[in-house]
C-alpha cells in the first residue's frame, strides 16, 4: 500500500530564510506526487505536482520540489520564506488514474520575524 | 468559476443527532471524494464516487456513516447517530478524468458534544 511520511511535524524559520520540507513515499511504481498547502480554516490548495519528466518542478508562490527516485523523496523548497507562508503543508501520493490521494500527516510551518 | 462548495462550514450538534454534510463539486467534474481530517489521523479518505457511483467506501468508519451522490452536482455525507469522536473537519474534493489535480472545498468543521 502507498504511504507518505513527513518526518517534521513543526518547523520554524525566520522570514527571508530558505525552507525545505521533507517528504518520503512508499510506492512500487512511479507515483504521482503532490504538495498541498492549508492555511488556517481553509481548504487545501495545490502548490505543485510531479507526474513525469523533469524531476525539478516549479509551483505557485515561489515553491519548487525535486523528485528523487533513489531516495523515494519529494522535498519541497523555497529560497526565501515570507510571513504569509505560515501554514500546514501536506505531501500526497497516488498512482495513475483518478484514484484517491494518500496524504502525509503534514508539517506545520511557522515564520518568525 | 466557483470551486467546490461545502455546507455548512461549521456544525455543532449533540451526541445522537443526525448530521448531514453537503458538497457541490465543480461543474463537469466526474470524480468526487470525501476526506476527514483529525489531529490524530490526519487526512483520510472516506469514500469516492465516479459518475455518481460509489467506487470505494472502505474508508467509511462505521455503518453510522453513509454517503450519496444523487446527481453530478450534489453529494451528501450523513452521520446517524453522531458521536463525539466524529468531531473533525470533513473535506469534499472533485476532479476530472484526464486531469490529475483534486480541487478541495473549504471543509465543514463538525463538533459533536
Amino acid at each position: 500500500a502507498q504511504s507518505v511520511t513527513q518526518p517534521d511535524i513543526h518547523i520554524t524559520v525566520s522570514e527571508g530564510a530558505s525552507l525545505e520540507l521533507r517528504c518520503n513515499y512508499s510506492y512500487g511504481a512511479t507515483p504521482y506526487l503532490f504538495w498541498y498547502v492549508q492555511s488556517p480554516g481553509q481548504g487545501l490548495q495545490l502548490l505543485l505536482k510531479y507526474f513525469s519528466g523533469d524531476t525539478l518542478v516549479q509551483g505557485i508562490k515561489g515553491f519548487e520540489a525535486e523528485f528523487k527516485r533513489s531516495q523515494s523523496s519529494f522535498n519541497l523548497r523555497k529560497p526565501s520564506v515570507h510571513w504569509s507562508d505560515a501554514a500546514e503543508y501536506f505531501c500526497a501520493v497516488r498512482n495513475s488514474g483518478n484514484t484517491p490521494l494518500v496524504f502525509g500527516k503534514g508539517t506545520r510551518l511557522s515564520v518568525i520575524a | 468559476d466557483a470551486g467546490v462548495i461545502q455546507s455548512p462550514r461549521h456544525e455543532v450538534t449533540e451526541m445522537g443527532q443526525e448530521v448531514t454534510l453537503r458538497c457541490k463539486p465543480i461543474s463537469g467534474h466526474d470524480y468526487l471524494f470525501w476526506y476527514r481530517q483529525t489531529m490524530m489521523r490526519g487526512l483520510e479518505l472516506l469514500i469516492y464516487f465516479n459518475n455518481n457511483v460509489p467506487i470505494d467506501d472502505s474508508g467509511m468508519p462505521e455503518d453510522r456513516f453513509s454517503a450519496k451522490m444523487p446527481n453530478a452536482s450534489f453529494s451528501t455525507l450523513k452521520i446517524q447517530p453522531s458521536e463525539p469522536r466524529d468531531s473533525a473537519v470533513y473535506f469534499c474534493a472533485s476532479s476530472l478524468l484526464g486531469y490529475n489535480e483534486q480541487f478541495f472545498g473549504p471543509g465543514t468543521r463538525l463538533t459533536v458534544l
